[in-house]
């Protein structure tokens, strides 16, 4: 069964330093790993996706996300946030057939002026 | 070109009155997935479905809840008889194909139950 366990519910970074959001999952075949942001009082945006191509995946907004077979893990960092990027951030996970994704928690990124 | 649109946004009923949550798909998309975010927690998957066809509805409850997406027209989840605990944002994502592994989401419809 797929699952995704994110560490850290509250991260709060200052503006300007890295932020790094952890993400493990678990999977029973080759996972296809995302990770969203949603704004306050909006639908979730689609940062980036892993698809078993590159293990560094790029997403938008400066954001980019590493595939750790090894550690089972799929962190989101930014070399250096932006107050805009304050917002709830979402890991998931899809089944094998694509269809159904697994979402972990949460966690809620405050960036300090 | 649009994205996945939800209507109403919010919504406010009280115990026992009927919800119906609407969502249609993006432009091209005849996949629609439902999931429940309940307050301080993440998406659950709740039904998926193709045009006319109820696909995966391992995550809906046994009882009240119920979804649709006719031929024409958006895709429905109704909960009938609301108790406080069905307060949540509901989302509804679209992809174009099964087993795309790519959801579009909408903006969600936040259920409030008084």
């Amino acid at each position: 069964a797929q699952s995704v366990t994110q560490l850290g519910s509250h991260v709060s970074v200052s503006e300007g330093a890295l932020v790094l959001l952890r993400c493990n999952y678990s999977s029973s075949v080759p996972p296809y790993l995302f990770w969203y942001v949603q704004y306050p009082n909006q639908g979730l945006q689609l940062l980036l996706k892993y698809t078993s191509a590159a293990t560094l995946v790029k997403g938008i907004n400066g954001f980019e996300a590493e595939f750790k077979k090894s550690e089972t893990s799929f962190h989101l960092t930014k070399p250096s946030a932006h107050m805009s990027d304050a917002a709830e951030y979402f890991c998931a996970v899809s089944d094998d057939t694509g269809n159904q994704f697994y979402f972990g928690t949460g966690t809620s990124l405050t960036v300090i002026p | 070109n649009a994205g996945v649109m939800q209507n109403p946004r919010h919504l406010v009923r009280r115990r026992g009155q009927e919800a119906r949550l609407r969502c249609s798909p993006m432009k091209g998309h005849s996949h629609v997935y439902w999931y429940r975010q309940l307050p301080e927690e993440g998406l659950k998957f709740m039904v998926y479905l193709q045009k006319e066809n109820i696909i995966d509805e391992s995550g809906m409850p046994k009882e009240r809840f119920s979804a649709e997406f006719p031929k024409e027209g958006p895709s429905i989840l109704r909960i009938q008889q609301v108790v406080r605990g069905d307060s949540a944002a509901y989302f509804c994502a679209s992809s174009p194909r099964t087993g795309a592994n790519e959801q579009f989401f909408g903006p969600g419809t936040r259920l409030t139950v008084l």
